[in-house]
């Protein structure tokens, strides 16, 4: 257990909806990252937060946003949903931001139909 | 721009034998390197890192990885294969640029035969 939770754990939707994906990171890890596993994709990063504030962005489309909260959660939301958005997102912390290793979540697979 | 490159999509091995997986970066500063494993329908586990100092590197499970800068290679082995290795294995690069986000590689399956 990384100490990262994700929920939800499955998610099914259908074109055209909007989601939230919510992420809580280990006790202490200031830093949150988003990524996106596809098969065609593989693992991409998607954006940064750190203490409340956007730190990166990757290859994060415009139908897609995120934040972190002063508690420190952080949540994906997903709108306007195409079913080439199927994939597994994952959240992960780190201690500072810096060099330190990032620790995943156990990630939410979301299946657009 | 860092990049990762892991040669061989699927790598299948005895149980005993011993197990390679290759991971090649491009970095134009020192990296920072990550091996993760990925058991079905889990998170990513991380395995061991390269930051500085001693290039070879100890990590959980039994796995082991080398630094050789001047071949940018950051290879991950195993001594003697379990079945409980049976894994997609992923090596990363941290972009020390900005930020910090790791940029994986596309994965390699590994597979362990009884």
């Amino acid at each position: 257990d990384s100490g990262v939770t994700q929920t939800p754990k499955h998610l099914i939707t259908a074109t055209g909806q909007r989601v939230t994906l919510r992420c809580s990171p280990r006790s202490g890890d200031l830093s949150v990252y988003w990524y996106q596993q596809s098969l065609d994709q593989g693992l991409q990063f998607l954006i940064q937060y750190y203490n409340g504030e956007e730190r990166a962005k990757g290859n994060i489309l415009e139908r897609f946003s995120a934040q972190q909260f002063p508690d420190l959660h952080s949540e994906l939301n997903l709108s306007s949903l195409e079913l080439g958005d199927s994939a597994l997102y994952f959240c992960a912390s780190s201690v500072v931001g810096s060099s330190y290793e990032q620790y995943f979540g156990p990630g939410t697979r979301l299946t657009v139909t | 721009a860092q990049s990762v490159t892991q040669l061989g999509s699927h790598v299948s091995v005895s149980e005993g034998a011993l197990v390679l997986l290759r991971c090649n970066y491009s970095s134009s500063v020192p990296p920072y390197l990550f091996w993760y494993v990925q058991y079905p329908n889990q998170g990513l586990q991380l395995l061991l890192k390269y930051t500085t100092g001693a290039t070879l590197v100890k990590g959980i499970n039994g796995f082991e990885a080398e630094f050789k800068k001047s071949e940018t290679s950051f290879h991950l082995t195993k001594p003697s294969a379990h079945m409980s290795d049976a894994a997609e294995y992923f090596c990363a690069v941290s972009d020390v640029d900005s930020s910090y986000k790791l940029i994986f590689g596309s994965g390699t399956r590994l597979l362990v035969r009884p």
